[in-house]
């Protein structure tokens, strides 16, 4: 039974440009939710996806944005990047029922030069 | 806005002695999830409590949410080398269309040799 699943691991970009980055959530379940994390902090949430609806935001500028498609798996791409949007992106899976519990994946690491 | 805190915020010790880390908020949780995170990874879902004055073992964890639901703590005896990582306690408010998992500033737990 797969975990959570991203890609890429690691992506290098520069100021002004987009990122399109991906995840694949545990076998059945149907919410995906995306958090930033800065370097020895707790993570942000930046959004959440369900039926293919962003469901709940964070305080996230809209250059922010995702998608959800129906076989669950998600996107989140980030417009015009700055280099504060450096940090690791990870994406949790969860039953919409039982949002609490979440199954993280590995992460991508994305540096903005 | 943070609103769960972590304490301390790092901890080094040596193997074999006891320690406990604090998650404190003005806020109720319907729930309170504690995860362990390693460099480079995603955090890595420990417990769950949901009822206040809880009390879950996990081997030589011991994970406790407060009657009133504002709070937890994690105490592990007996530390190994093994439990170092960074530390995270997440808190769940969902009901309605509101259903997300805010994260803690974190403890960063080192375990030397």
């Amino acid at each position: 039974d797969a975990g959570v699943t991203q890609s890429p691991t690691h992506l290098i970009k520069t100021r002004g440009q987009q990122v399109t980055l991906r995840c694949s959530p545990k076998s059945g379940h149907d919410t995906v939710s995306w958090y930033q994390q800065a370097l020895g902090q707790g993570p942000q949430f930046i959004f959440q996806y369900y039926e293919e609806e962003e469901r709940q935001r964070g305080n996230f500028p809209d250059r922010f944005s995702g998608h959800q498609f129906p076989n669950y798996s998600s996107e989140l791409n980030v417009n015009a990047l700055l280099l504060g949007d450096s940090a690791l992106y990870l994406c949790a899976s969860s039953l919409w029922r039982v949002t609490y519990e979440q199954y993280f994946g590995p992460g991508t690491r994305l540096t903005v030069t | 806005t943070q609103l769960l805190e972590q304490s301390p915020q790092f901890l080094s010790i040596q193997e074999g002695e006891n320690l406990t880390v604090y998650c404190n908020s003005s806020s109720v949780f319907s729930s309170l999830q504690w995860y362990r995170q390693e460099p480079g990874e995603g955090p890595v879902l420990l417990v769950t409590v949901v009822t206040g004055g809880e009390v879950k073992k996990l081997k030589r964890l011991t994970f406790q949410f407060g009657d009133a639901r504002k709070d937890s703590s994690l105490h592990i005896t007996a530390a190994q080398p093994g439990d170092t990582g960074l530390y995270l306690c997440a808190g769940g408010k969902y009901g309605g269309a509101t259903n997300k998992l805010i994260f803690g500033t974190g403890t960063l737990l080192a375990v030397q040799p």
